[in-house]
């Protein structure tokens, strides 16, 4: 079946400027992660949903960012007033309730500049 | 807290030949899982082996092994047979029961060579 997708492939944007990026998880999946890949700081954490319970946005760097989840599917992460730190590869990883094993889209490669 | 560590950033192996990434991880929890993960420049991180904490017996998948030493805190993976289709970054991670969150090493960068 269909795997992980994310939108768009590569996204660059001036600095101040907000942007969305959109998470397909795998049919089924009640899970779904974000994390950030950066040279700097490697692959972190942001946010966690499962199913309707609230998400865990521990990981969320500063409150320029948010996401959401319409309908236990589609997740958007949106980042306000973008910084030039924030440019990375944004990766969004989806699984099964009961099942630890996290599947991963092709990410979003985001340049500020 | 959990950590990962990955001291190898990069190795390089002959084609056919056998190469081990070290991978070292500190928990104080009781249950959690241990994967590795390719990532080739395509970006997309691909599930190469997994591993839970509660079973001894090392995890083989096909080429992939793991030699996993609870007792130590440490993961390594054995690649046999060296593909030229292995090269990639490579990350360790941990996943702790309940937290879902993965944990991931710095990576290790593997070349193939012909």
């Amino acid at each position: 079946g269909a795997g992980v997708s994310q939108s768009p492939s590569n996204k660059v944007t001036e600095k101040g400027k907000d942007v969305e990026l959109r998470c397909d998880p795998i049919s089924g999946h009640t899970a779904l992660y974000w994390y950030r890949q950066s040279l700097g700081q490697g692959l972190e954490f942001l946010i966690y949903f499962q199913g309707n319970s609230a998400p865990d946005k521990s990981g969320l760097p500063s409150d320029r960012f948010s996401a959401e989840r319409t309908g236990g599917s589609v997740s958007t992460l949106t980042i306000q007033r973008t910084q030039q730190e924030d440019s990375a590869v944004y990766l969004c990883a989806s699984n099964e309730l009961g099942f630890y094993e996290q599947y991963f889209g092709p990410g979003t490669r985001l340049t500020v500049t | 807290a959990q950590t990962v560590t990955q001291s190898q950033p990069e190795m390089s192996v002959q084609e056919a030949e056998t190469v081990t990434l070290s991978c070292t991880y500190d928990t104080s929890e009781s249950d959690y899982y241990l994967f590795w993960y390719k990532q080739p420049p395509s970006r997309q991180m691909i599930l190469v082996i997994r591993q839970e904490a509660y079973k001894q017996q090392n995890a083989t998948e096909n080429r992939f092994s793991v030699n996993f030493q609870k007792a130590a805190k440490s993961f390594s993976l054995k690649i046999s047979d060296s593909q030229l289709g292995d090269a990639a970054m490579y990350f360790c991670a941990s996943l702790v029961q309940g937290a879902q969150k993965l944990v991931f090493g710095q990576g290790t960068r593997l070349t193939i060579n012909p």
